[in-house]
């Protein structure tokens, strides 16, 4: 059974440019989550998505956006990149009509932006 | 979103049992407490979540207070691939709210 797969692992860019992150979820499960850690820090959330749908988003701006497809895969959408968008970015996986919404996570895609 | 309190840094001998706290003395009701641990540069793990009651799986074991403002994680026989950065969250929502974490060092 796979667990939660990101590609591509790592990723360097410049300025300005744009970036697309990919996230295949757990099998059987519906709901993916995109997280942001920079280094040194905590992940911080950035959207969930359901029925291709986005159902919550974290304090980030709209340089960030993302797709659901209907075999529950998801990407992230990185416009403008900036120096501070710099780090590692994590897709979870859950399933939605559990009320406990256990989330697990993908290794990470790793972005430098130089 | 309710915070969580936790330890910057704990060490462990390897083979013992490590006892990692977390205060959230703000959740509510309904609201469950998980733990995940991250070890460097990988994806967090899940590694067991509660509402109320003690909560024990083969990776750990969960005591939730009575009031609920605080629990502890409990690795029963730590190992050196046990260090890592244990967080604990409250789930708020759809979403995990990550504090700093414990670092957690098993040494031998």
């Amino acid at each position: 059974d796979a667990g939660v797969t990101q590609s591509p692992t790592h990723l360097i860019k410049t300025r300005g440019q744009q970036v697309t992150l990919r996230c295949s979820p757990k099998s059987g499960h519906d709901t993916v989550s995109w997280y942001q850690q920079a280094l040194g820090q905590g992940p911080q959330f950035i959207f969930q998505y359901y029925e291709e749908e986005e159902r919550q988003r974290g304090n980030f701006p709209d340089r960030f956006s993302g797709h659901q497809f209907p075999n529950y895969s998801s990407e992230l959408n990185v416009n403008a990149l900036l120096l501070g968008d710099s780090a590692l970015y994590l897709c979870a996986s859950s399933l939605a009509r559990l009320s406990t919404d256990t989330q697990y996570f993908g290794p990470g895609t790793r972005l430098t932006v130089l | 979103d309710a915070k969580t309190t936790q330890p910057t840094s704990m060490d462990c001998a390897e083979g013992r049992a490590a006892n990692l706290p977390c205060n959230h003395s703000t959740i509510s009701g309904n609201e469950y407490v998980y733990w995940y641990r991250q070890i460097h540069s990988q994806g967090p793990q899940y590694i067991i979540h509660g509402l109320k009651n003690n909560e024990t799986n083969e990776m750990a074991s969960l005591i939730i207070t009575e009031d609920r403002k605080s629990s502890t994680l409990i690795l029963p026989h730590a190992t050196l691939r046990d260090t890592a950065v244990y967080y604990c969250i409250v789930l708020y929502g759809n979403k995990l709210v990550f504090g700093a974490g414990t670092i957690l060092r098993v040494k031998s």
